[in-house]
């Protein structure tokens, strides 16, 4: 176990609606980073958040936002759900920007129908 | 951008034999991170191994070592004295040393590899 949860663990979809997943972070990881992993696929940074701001973003659309909170427990929100948003979604903490060392949660599966 | 490609979709061992994993990336940095993480069917993440490009020396952890050849691109993993334990997916994975704010400054996944250990 590694610290880091996430929540829920499953959910169903409608393709058009929205959708919010959170993470608890590792106790003192101030940096957290939202991956996407398609069936089959090695994960794809989507972004991440250091001390509430976002601080780096892969390659995905504004549709897909995110939240950092003061006790650093962090939101993913997809709007306008898509069925190719049906992933893996995991998120990763770390204890600083400049520590390599990340710990990830066990995911949310998210099916869009 | 950065590119890792894992050339095995799917290796198997027989249980405490030696098994190979293969890596290979493309970058135009010279200064970056490695590193090989474990997927088991519980999905949770684990990192095995970790290498820095500035380090000459390879990683090692316990069963698990890597060989890390800088100028050919190649990062492979090597799992010795193969367990039951150790069947899941395994990821490679590139990290440049530069935080710049953008999307470099996530881990850059390849596809996987499938292990399977044969009892």
């Amino acid at each position: 176990e590694t610290g880091v949860t996430q929540s829920p663990t499953h959910l169903i979809k409608t393709r058009g609606q929205q959708v919010t997943l959170r993470c608890s972070s590792q106790s003192g990881h101030n940096t957290v980073s939202w991956y996407q992993q398609a069936l089959g696929q090695g994960p794809q940074f989507i972004f991440q958040y250091y001390r509430e701001e976002e601080n780096g973003r892969g390659n995905f659309p504004p549709r897909f936002s995110g939240l950092q909170f003061p006790n650093y427990s962090s939101e993913l929100n997809v709007n306008a759900l898509e069925l190719d948003d049906s992933a893996l979604y995991l998120c990763a903490s770390r204890s600083g920007l400049l520590v390599h060392e990340q710990y990830f949660g066990p995911g949310t599966r998210l099916t869009v129908t | 951008a950065q590119t890792v490609t894992q050339s095995q979709p799917e290796m198997s061992v027989q249980e405490a034999e030696t098994v190979t994993l293969s890596c290979t990336y493309d970058t135009s940095e010279s200064d970056y991170y490695l590193f090989w993480y474990k997927q088991p069917p519980s999905r949770q993440m684990i990192l095995v191994i970790r290498q820095e490009a500035y380090k000459q020396q390879n990683a090692t952890e316990n069963r698990f070592s890597v060989n890390f050849q800088k100028a050919a691109k190649s990062f492979s993993l090597k799992i010795s004295d193969s367990q039951l334990g150790d069947a899941a997916m395994y990821f490679c994975a590139y990290r440049s040393a530069i935080q710049s704010g953008g999307g470099a400054d996530g881990l850059t996944f390849g596809k996987g590899t499938h292990l399977i250990i044969q009892p």
